[in-house]
């Protein structure tokens, strides 16, 4: 799977937007580009996938650039409980659906 | 009830010891996976199976075996534990028909001594 770059860390203020950058300037045609999150003490939860459109679900949404190197996950409305590390995976579903291909992540801070 | 779960939730065993990681699910799904992850680092992934007779490596698997009794069973031995097994241990399943998301334990952590 082709590789993803994501600052260490963010932080961010209660009740605002916050944008989370991932860059896969190797990007293959057949990659999907999946986020994960891990809530403190807790297993890895899905948050959000795409292609190449931008995606909108009840978690996030999920701004894709054009030429897919880079995809964006904003959070519209922080709170405290969204503190938590963010994975931002590329899922090659061309080669049988592989594992998953965990980084660091971003660990992001929210401050009331 | 959770979908996957994890037992022990946790555990302090000596080095030298064998011990079994257990996991179960009731989602149904045919894919099940196993995870280790230490203090500021990501997921590293030990093994894998697609179904029942399937079983794959991951990137660490040495140290490791696995069994999968049943589709809804996963479990990860430590055939002589040594210290540097001491992590957080994650259970994740999926179901290649929905889109394969994978949907995780809530973790074991054991410490080996």
């Amino acid at each position: 799977d082709a590789k993803t770059t994501q600052p260490n860390s963010m932080e961010s203020n209660e009740e605002e937007p916050v944008h989370l950058p991932c860059n896969h300037s190797t990007i293959s045609g057949t990659d999907y580009i999946h986020w994960y999150r891990q809530l403190p003490s807790q297993g890895p939860e899905y948050v959000i996938h795409g292609l190449t459109s931008n995606v909108n679900n009840r978690m996030a949404s999920l701004a894709i650039a054009e030429d897919r190197k880079s995809s964006t996950l904003i959070l519209h409305r922080a709170t405290l409980r969204d503190a938590a590390v963010y994975y931002c995976i590329l899922r090659d579903r061309g080669s049988g659906n592989t594992p998953l291909v965990f980084g660091k992540g971003t660990r992001l801070s929210v401050i009331a | 009830d959770a979908d996957v779960t994890q037992t022990p939730r946790n555990r302090i065993t000596k080095t030298g010891k064998r011990i079994m990681l257990e996991c179960s699910q009731t989602k149904g799904h045919d894919r099940m996976y196993w995870y280790r992850q230490d203090p500021g680092l990501g997921l590293r992934l030990i093994y894998y199976s697609f179904d029942v007779k399937d079983i794959n490596k991951g990137e660490i698997s040495d140290g490791y075996s696995v069994s999968r009794q049943a589709q809804a069973k996963f479990s990860l031995s430590l055939e002589s534990a040594i210290p540097n097994q001491t992590a957080l241990y994650f259970c994740a399943t999926s179901d290649h028909g929905t889109g394969d998301e994978q949907y995780f334990g809530p973790g074991t952590r054991l410490t080996v001594t």
